[in-house]
């Protein structure tokens, strides 16, 4: 089945620790992208990457991190210096940033602090 | 100001009435209209896409946009209780490299 797959579901973090949070998509999509939503909130955009090797930061991108070495890949990595990382983030691609073709999302990690 | 619009709600609605969410943008050069519905705990799921001014329609849903007025909506007709969800709007524009802009959404309740 083609999607996007986020793993894991459900995080949790400890104080000074650094965490991954894996996206892949079998779509072949060019663009990806990660979002943050707290709750009764809109979708921020953290990070996208239009093409391997490159990713651009988003509104909210301090505190995070990314890499996009492979075209299905684009895992994001909330540091410790995100002093308020607890929300649902989700991952989404499109198959061109630059284009009228809309985002498809993940099911999304929710990231708590232990 | 905010710059995608939607009135959080909840907007309450019996079964079998016309649902109507609005949205507002500050773009006047955005291209790309989207509704994304989005079930409590899940992930948004895309339900329209408008590109040019007037209607759409898909089954249920119509989605309506006026450029002039910087203005797009999504009616549903005849409600179900599933359609009870957050409905997100979502807009491309011309500024930061093409990206989408969400709503903060409207949480929508049809009641049986």
């Amino acid at each position: 089945d083609g999607g996007i797959t986020q793993s894991p579901k459900y995080l949790f973090r400890k104080e000074g620790q650094n965490v991954t949070l894996s996206c892949e998509q079998n779509l072949n999509h060019d663009a990806m992208y990660w979002y943050r939503q707290d709750p009764g909130q809109g979708l921020r955009l953290i990070y996208y990457s239009q093409i391997v090797n490159d990713f651009q930061k988003g509104d909210i991108a301090e505190g995070y991190s990314v890499s996009r070495e492979k075209k299905e890949s684009f895992p994001l990595t909330v540091t410790s210096a995100q002093k308020n990382p607890t929300a649902f983030y989700l991952c989404a691609s499109s198959i061109l940033a630059n284009s009228n073709q809309p985002q498809h999302f993940g099911d999304g990690t929710r990231l708590s602090i232990l | 100001q905010k710059e995608v619009e939607q009135n959080s709600g909840p907007l309450s609605v019996p079964e079998g009435a016309i649902a109507s969410l609005n949205c507002t943008y500050s773009d006047r050069g955005s291209q790309s209209f989207f509704w994304y519905r989005q079930y409590s705990g899940k992930s948004p799921e895309l339900i329209m896409s408008i590109y040019s001014n007037g209607d759409k329609e898909d089954g249920r849903f119509t989605a309506q946009l006026n450029k002039a007025s910087q203005y797009v909506s999504l009616l549903i007709r005849d409600s179900q209780p599933s359609d009870s969800a957050t409905y997100l709007c979502a807009v491309k524009g011309r500024s930061a490299g093409n990206m989408l802009t969400f709503g903060g959404g409207t949480r929508l309740m049809v009641k049986p």
